[in-house]
């Protein structure tokens, strides 16, 4: 089945310095990929949807200078958390579809940012 | 716009006993509904979902759920519970044709009871 891959799993960086979270489609090609963001014991908050070749499109109340999407190719999606701070710290999860018909979304396994 | 609703921030239910979890839902057009699981510091895992069909939708791990237009209703149910099953699950809609943005429940915590 399909496989969405995260990268890193974990980082723990200092206030003021970017993070870069990457999110990769294995064995498929995904034209749009979505960033969830999810603090301790709550819900899954859609923060931007990453489409291929073009700007992505943010939520409303989602900072597009400081968090970061590009969508370089059809396999691969980034997200840089400019200038984080400890409000930033979160578990972001990015998801894609394959698009085959079973609308059905695969999600990578998360990145747990820790901003100091 | 779209919204899901988990009644219950927690269900505790005892080993081998049936387990429910809830989700009403609110969504212009034709529900296209969705749960999915999460074990700690992992992302989602897909369990089931209703497009359109059978009422009663069987999924991953032995879980079902049925869809309830009166209601807006789509509860998680399993009718033997096993302590591996204890994660959070979450509820999902998207409207319209697409099924790719997705709003999800609060989520609802599972927990079995040996």
């Amino acid at each position: 089945g399909a496989v969405v891959s995260q990268h890193p799993s974990w980082v723990i960086c200092k206030s003021g310095t970017s993070v870069k979270i990457e999110c990769r489609s294995l064995d498929f090609q995904a034209t749009t990929m979505f960033w969830y963001r999810q603090f301790p014991k709550q819900s899954l908050m859609l923060m931007a949807t990453s489409n291929e070749g073009s700007k992505a499109t943010y939520e409303q109340g989602v900072e597009k200078d400081k968090f970061l999407i590009n969508h370089a190719s059809l396999t691969l999606s980034t997200l840089t958390v400019t200038s984080a701070h400890p409000e930033d710290s979160s578990f972001y999860i990015c998801s894609a579809s394959d698009f085959s018909g079973a609308n059905v979304l695969t999600f990578g396994a998360g990145s747990r940012l820790t901003v100091l | 716009a779209q919204s899901v609703a988990q009644p219950e921030d927690q269900v505790n239910v005892a080993e081998g006993n049936p387990l429910t979890v809830k989700c009403t839902y609110s969504v212009s057009g034709n529900p296209y509904l969705f749960w999915y699981v999460q074990y700690p510091n992992r992302g989602l895992q897909f369990l089931l979902k209703y497009i359109t069909g059978d009422n009663l939708v069987k999924g991953s791990y032995g879980f079902e759920a049925e869809f309830n237009k009166s209601q807006t209703s789509f509860h998680l149910k399993k009718p033997s519970a096993l302590v591996s099953d204890s994660a959070l699950y979450f509820c999902a809609v998207a409207g319209g044709t697409g099924a790719n943005n997705l709003f999800f429940g609060t989520g609802t915590r599972l927990t079995v009871i040996p």
